[in-house]
């Protein structure tokens, strides 16, 4: 069973641009979050998604956005790219959203990249 | 606000030697504790999971201690290997009435040479 993929591997974009980022869970799982992982620090939680809803957002701005579909894989939107938006964007999926206990499944994440 | 500082940040040791890396939190309410080991360039794995309850736990050459007390944690790795060497990160989950809120810390860059 194949673990959490994301796609596109590597992206790069110009300032002002908008991008979006694909992730599909481990099958089973219901619960999507997303993570920016700017180079030389540790991920910050942008969103969790669990059964279609959002469950939790970080301290994101609003050009940042996300989405669950039913079959629970997910899409990040980040729109007016800032250079500061480059990052490792990852992806995790658990299996419920309800528990804090719940252990979340990284997937290989997407390299951005704004010029 | 919450916190999660590792230390050291960055580490170098001979291969078969042993280490520690230190974590502590100001994450509060506490839910449990988690080491990840991060490749570069590649998503982290989870290493440990433990809960208030628990003061130690083993992973192979991995043992993650807890003290909730103290609000510390740590990880040794024994007999270390080339393929130790990545990025480990401390991540503190708060308890919530619903999803998941995980602090992470910025990691500590371990490096194994021969």
């Amino acid at each position: 069973d194949a673990g959490v993929t994301q796609s596109p591997t590597h992206l790069i974009k110009t300032r002002g641009q908008q991008v979006t980022l694909r992730c599909s869970p481990i099958s089973g799982h219901k619960s999507v979050s997303w993570y920016q992982q700017v180079l030389g620090q540790g991920p910050q939680f942008i969103f969790q998604y669990y059964e279609k809803e959002e469950r939790g957002r970080g301290n994101f701005p609003d050009r940042f956005s996300a989405r669950q579909f039913p079959n629970y894989s997910s899409e990040l939107n980040v729109n007016a790219l800032l250079l500061g938006d480059s990052a490792l964007y990852l992806c995790a999926s658990s299996l419920a959203g309800g528990s804090s206990y719940n252990e979340q499944f990284f997937g290989p994440g997407t390299r951005l990249t704004v010029l | 606000k919450n916190q999660v500082e590792q230390s050291p940040q960055s580490l170098i040791i001979l291969e078969g030697k042993n280490c520690t890396l230190q974590c502590n939190y100001t994450v509060s309410p506490f839910s449990n504790l988690r080491w990840y080991k991060q490749d570069t360039g590649r998503g982290p794995v989870s290493l440990t999971i433990m809960t208030f309850s628990e003061n130690t736990k083993s992973n192979g050459r991995y043992t993650a201690t807890l003290d909730a007390d103290t609000k510390q944690s740590s990880l040794h790795i024994t007999a270390s290997q080339l393929s130790d060497s990545a990025s480990y990160i401390c991540v503190v989950s708060e308890l919530t009435g619903g999803g998941n809120k995980l602090t992470f810390g910025t990691g500590t860059q371990l490096k194994v040479e021969l």
